[in-house]
């Protein structure tokens, strides 16, 4: 069973907008962390962002924040006012602790962004 | 500090050769792991270590891949033979452990193309 699902294979936002990348997961692990990577064409895998299970308010870095719905097992990023410069694949990502720190990625999203 | 390295950054193949990766992880970090990433897919996981540990290879076809992490720091992946279906990026990373290890870190991948 897939463990990280992202529905959306590409995206189109216009430059300055916010963007929303969807991302849901399935563990029956208690403690686990929840991971965005940006993977530009020059294939560099960038951290972006970082959710804990237990952490009760969402993630923020910068223009990047994390929607954690925890009922949902959902994990949404969001891109606010976006640049050319975004344009990339994104990954979510899941660590389960508590399953040999087994780190699994979804099939990602290709984010374009338009001038 | 020093990042992930990994060599050779590219390497090409005859079916039915063989071919060695080589990834020197992040000082102090105990946990390494091996990714496939194919072309417009996200990461897939080979193998896992804890210092030179085995932890998940679920995934890793042992019939043609093997991968070995001696004295617990660099880490060799084999291919032996290579199919064309291993053409792909392979991608070293590592972390720290325990429920606060953060995110995993990348070295900048070995790209391998079978003909």
């Amino acid at each position: 069973a897939q463990k990280i699902t992202q529905t959306q294979p590409g995206m189109f936002v216009q430059e300055k907008e916010a963007v929303t990348l969807d991302c849901t997961y399935d563990t029956s692990d208690q403690s686990y962390g929840l991971f965005w990577y940006k993977q530009p064409s020059s294939g560099e895998m960038i951290f972006l962002i970082y959710q804990g299970s237990y952490d009760e308010q969402n993630a923020t870095e910068g223009r990047y924040s994390l929607n954690f719905q925890k009922a949902r097992k959902s994990a949404n990023l969001v891109i606010s006012a976006s640049q050319l410069g975004d344009s990339a694949m994104y990954f979510c990502a899941m660590r389960e602790d508590n399953y040999g720190q087994n780190f699994v990625f979804g099939p990602g999203t290709r984010l374009s962004v338009l001038p | 500090e020093a990042g992930v390295a990994q060599s050779p950054r590219y390497k090409i193949i005859e079916k039915r050769q063989s071919v060695a990766f080589w990834c020197n992880p992040i000082s102090g970090h105990a946990t390494l792991y091996w990714y496939q990433q194919i072309l417009g897919q996200g990461p897939k996981l080979l193998i896992q270590f804890q210092n030179n540990g085995v932890v998940d290879d679920s995934q890793l076809p042992k019939d043609r891949f093997s991968a070995e992490r001696l004295k617990g720091v660099d880490s060799t992946l084999k291919i032996q033979p290579a199919k064309l279906e291993d053409s792909a990026v392979y991608l070293c990373a590592s972390s720290l452990v325990g429920r606060n290890a953060g995110e995993l870190f990348f070295g900048e991948g070995s790209r391998l193309t079978v003909l």
